[in-house]
């Protein structure tokens, strides 16, 4: 079974500059979750999509990211303009398959981010 | 979702020691919670997972405990080796990660 795939793998960006991640989740997981993860923390949860609604955004910061699962399967993560502060690695993860609860979320590799 | 953290930030043992990484939780209503290995460069890996349920369930050379009176959760690795070296993450049904703790086995 093929697992999570992001793309890209890293990017270096100026501030104020836009940038876009790609997930493709494990093919029948309808839950995608998109984390940030800033270098000795723990993943911070953006954004859990179930098919292509939200069902917690509550910790993205909405003023400067965007993310969105048009078909309920592949999911853009989008950062407008980038701040200094945005330097992490982003995961992707779902869960699955169909809709169901409490059960693991399996995670792609990151996409490592630097502004500059 | 509420704060899911853990006691110590690092921890250290001996190559064949049994090794115990704790987490505190806050929300009481969380019914499911899931361990994760993360090492360097990768993404979090499933270790394994718990309901409120149990409280104890166990897996190859990894147990987890839930206390749910105090909200507390432990992971027990059985004679740790050297690529058991990782940070560790519990996560509650949100899927919302604590801080971590660093494991490192030493030779």
């Amino acid at each position: 079974e093929a697992g999570v795939a992001q793309s890209p793998r890293y990017k270096i960006i100026e501030k104020r500059q836009s940038v876009a991640f790609w997930c493709n989740p494990i093919s029948g997981h309808a839950t995608l979750y998109w984390y940030q993860q800033i270098l000795g923390q723990g993943p911070k949860l953006l954004i859990q999509f179930q098919n292509n609604g939200v069902v917690d955004d509550s910790q993205l910061p909405k003023d400067r990211f965007s993310a969105e699962r048009l078909k309920g399967v592949d999911s853009t993560l989008k950062i407008q303009p980038a701040k200094l502060e945005d330097s992490a690695v982003y995961l992707c993860a779902s869960s699955g398959p169909g809709i169901r609860m409490n059960t693991e979320a399996f995670f792609g590799q990151g996409t490592r981010l630097t502004v500059v | 979702g509420e704060n899911v953290g853990l006691h110590l930030p690092t921890l250290s043992v001996q190559e064949g020691d049994n090794s115990i990484i704790n987490c505190a939780y806050s929300n009481s209503a969380s019914d499911y919670f899931i361990w994760y290995k993360q090492e360097s460069g990768k993404g979090p890996q499933f270790i394994i997972d718990i309901r409120s349920n149990m409280d104890k369930r166990q897996g190859q050379r990894v147990t987890v405990l839930l206390n749910k009176t105090v909200k507390h959760l432990s992971l027990q690795i059985a004679a740790t080796q050297p690529g058991d070296s990782a940070v560790y993450f519990c996560a509650e049904n949100d899927m919302r990660f604590g801080a971590g703790t660093r494991l490192t086995v030493k030779p």
